[in-house]
């Protein structure tokens, strides 16, 4: 089973639709969560921590399933601007330890 | 202005020579790390330090070479060793915010062999 797996996508909505990206890790031990959005040809961005078993920002929520071993993100009301690559990162310990990165699902939003 | 700066953005090389790519920061963080990317694939760690004057070598350090003198630094120095260079190079730092470990990235260099 590899570390972190991730829906292949590409997801191609229209403007103003609800997308879930869905994320899986094997380490059971995993600290922490996190979403980065990339985009073409540009570095990754934190977008959002993963709380607890969860946590919103605006139209972004992020949960965490722990016992499933499970994390997804949710984003409501899409926008053009949300065209990207979403990467879900696990980090497997705590402190300044490395990370670990899913390859990303891609979303584009057409109008 | 705050931030992590690499240099160059773009950088081409010819086979059999060394290059070093730049990474520098001024966010006072105490861990960097360096990431390759490839079209298609995820992030794959390099060499990380937590500390100056310490570093540790990631999955895929064979062929690549750091040095952390200086908390603001961490340049890679990619070697005539590594066989397929040609990649997508992001330097990243990392902080503890509310009991996370969140790192942060800088813009990156593409390398080309030639």
């Amino acid at each position: 089973r590899k570390e972190v797996e991730q829906d292949p996508g590409p997801f191609n909505v229209p403007e103003g639709a609800t997308v879930a990206f869905n994320c899986t890790y094997s380490n059971s031990a995993s600290q922490s969560f996190f979403w980065y959005r990339q985009d073409c040809r540009k570095e990754p961005k934190l977008l959002m921590s993963v709380y607890s078993s969860g946590n919103e920002d605006g139209r972004f929520t992020a949960q965490l399933n722990r016992a499933s071993q499970y994390i997804s993100l949710l984003i409501r009301d899409s926008k053009l601007s949300d065209s990207a690559t979403y990467l879900c990162v696990v980090n497997p310990n705590s402190g300044y330890s490395t990370l670990t990165f899913g390859k990303g699902t891609m979303l584009l939003v057409s109008p | 202005d705050g931030g992590i700066t690499q240099s160059p953005k773009y950088l081409f090389r010819k086979e059999g020579q060394n290059v070093t790519l730049s990474c520098e920061q001024n966010l006072n963080h105490d861990a960097m790390y360096w990431y390759r990317q490839d079209p298609g694939q995820g992030l794959r760690l390099i060499y990380y330090s937590q500390i100056v004057n310490d570093f540790q070598k990631g999955d895929i350090a064979e062929g690549y070479s750091v040095s952390r003198e200086k908390k603001e630094s961490f340049p890679l120095t990619v070697t005539s060793a590594q066989k397929n260079p040609t990649a997508f190079y992001l330097c990243a730092t990392g902080a503890r915010q509310g009991g996370f470990n969140e790192q942060f990235f800088g813009p990156g260099t593409r390398l080309t062999v030639l």
